[in-house]
């Protein structure tokens, strides 16, 4: 079936780490993606990991996969203020451009 | 490189009227997709595009259809307006994701009301 889920909300202290979490179910997803909104605006690819890798990262952002418990998360180091916003993993299968998104988790951070 | 265009930003409907909603790849990019995203659903996938060919349909009704141009431009169209298809629409393009590793960007959204 097709069903990714996230935690609805995380609030974080500026300069802290923010760790968001993802599940999903396909286990043919090829790719997963993690993309972030700001309010009124489209979605932003932040960064991008192959099913067959299990660490990748980019600047202040860390991408985990565990392929076998099917559990994706995104690290962000030194959290500004600019990183509030709700954040959106997707996974796409083989053979399609179609993503499936999870819940979306909103992210504040506190001065 | 200029990004994915969507027009018109903004729209207001009335019930049982139809709307057209138009998206402008990335240049070169020749796979477009569309989706929903409402409070109550979130992000749903309408349909994908692939030199002017449909290529994947999201569970939507009847209502929502759409077509790929041969500058792989792409429209959607929303006939017999509902209450619920109040949302924000987004585009995406991409070379062609099924083909590789490429990635998917996206424009900044319709956002569609309807009354």
């Amino acid at each position: 079936g097709e069903d990714v889920e996230q935690s609805l909300f995380l609030s974080v202290r500026e300069g802290d780490s923010s760790v968001i979490n993802c599940t999903y179910t396909d286990s043919s997803s090829t790719y997963l993606y993690w993309y972030k909104q700001e309010p009124g605006a489209g979605l932003q690819l932040l960064t991008y990991i192959f099913s067959n890798m299990d660490m990748k990262q980019d600047q202040r952002l860390t991408v985990l996969l565990n392929k076998k418990d099917k559990h994706l998360s995104l690290r962000i180091a030194d959290t500004q203020t600019g990183d509030s916003a709700i954040y959106f993993c997707a996974e796409r299968g083989p053979n399609t451009d179609k993503l499936i998104f999870g819940t979306g988790t909103r992210l504040q951070v506190f001065p | 490189k200029a990004g994915v265009t969507q027009t018109p930003r903004y729209l207001i409907k009335t019930r049982g009227q139809q709307v057209t909603l138009s998206c402008s790849p990335i240049s070169g990019h020749r796979s477009v997709s569309w989706y929903q995203q409402t409070p109550g659903q979130g992000l749903q996938f309408l349909f994908e595009y692939f030199s002017e060919t449909q290529r994947n349909k999201g569970n939507f009704p009847g209502r929502f259809s759409g077509r790929q141009f041969s500058n792989s431009r792409s429209e959607m169209n929303v006939s017999t307006l509902e209450l619920g298809d109040s949302a924000l629409y987004l585009c995406a393009s991409s070379k062609d994701l099924a083909g590789g590793s490429d990635t998917q960007y996206f424009g900044p959204g319709t956002r569609l009301t309807v009354l």
